[in-house]
């Protein structure tokens, strides 16, 4: 959405091109994972999850990556596209804490034409 | 559509004011949620509610009040807010497998 856009991360990618949008999470217990995609105006959308016992999920355009060890995940979009530009955000949910789930910042991708 | 809907979409009261923020979900779920977002912080979780009871109230200001009649039904309450209370309020409802629905968002701005 358009108040969070002062103080993120930018990334800016040339269409057709890939992005790789980076999130570090904080509890090394938190078991499920989720990417949300805001546009301006709109509400958080639901892009991609994953769970804590996968590395790697893949959806359409789309793919997560999870890294445990060092606590990362990642989103990867294929083939960008304008109506990717979006604010980006991971959130991460401990089950043992019921579905509360903690969002990132968030990461602006940009989409130049 | 969402299937999560927020009313109004955009609000401007004054600090003496009363006012509420409603949102209503069509999808069958029993768990809602306020989260504020606002331009220098993350999204912060205000209150959760699972089968119209409060389980979470995250040290939210009493200036802040949520009722939910009903699993279908979530209300922000707002009196004597402040100008840093500006923020966009999102309401989402989950099914209890962890992932949110949201709504658009009201977008709230105190004088």
């Amino acid at each position: 959405g358009e108040s969070v856009g002062l103080h993120l991360p930018t990334l800016s990618v040339q269409e057709g091109d890939n992005s790789i949008i980076n999130c570090a999470y904080s509890n090394s217990a938190s078991d499920y994972f989720i990417w949300y995609k805001q546009e301006s105006g709109k509400g958080p959308q639901f892009i991609i999850d994953i769970r804590s016992n996968m590395d790697k999920r893949q959806g359409q355009r789309v793919t997560v990556l999870l890294n445990k060890t060092v606590k990362h995940l990642s989103l990867q979009i294929a083939a960008t596209q304008p109506g990717d530009s979006a604010v980006y955000f991971c959130a991460e949910n401990m089950e043992e804490y019921g579905n509360k789930l903690v969002f990132g910042a968030g990461t602006i991708l940009r989409v130049k034409s | 559509e969402t299937g999560v809907t927020q009313t109004p979409r955009h609000l401007v009261m004054g600090m003496t004011n009363k006012k509420s923020l409603k949102c209503e979900q069509h999808l069958g779920h029993n768990a809602m949620y306020w989260y504020k977002q606002s331009a220098k912080k993350p999204l912060e979780l205000m209150f959760v509610y699972n089968f119209k009871e409060q389980t979470e109230n995250n040290s939210v200001p009493s200036r802040f009040s949520p009722e939910c009649p009903n699993s279908s039904h979530l209300f922000l309450h707002l009196h004597t807010l402040q100008p840093e209370d500006s923020a966009l309020y999102l309401c989402a409802s989950s099914p209890g497998t962890g992932e949110l629905f949201f709504g658009e968002g009201s977008r709230l701005t105190v004088l």
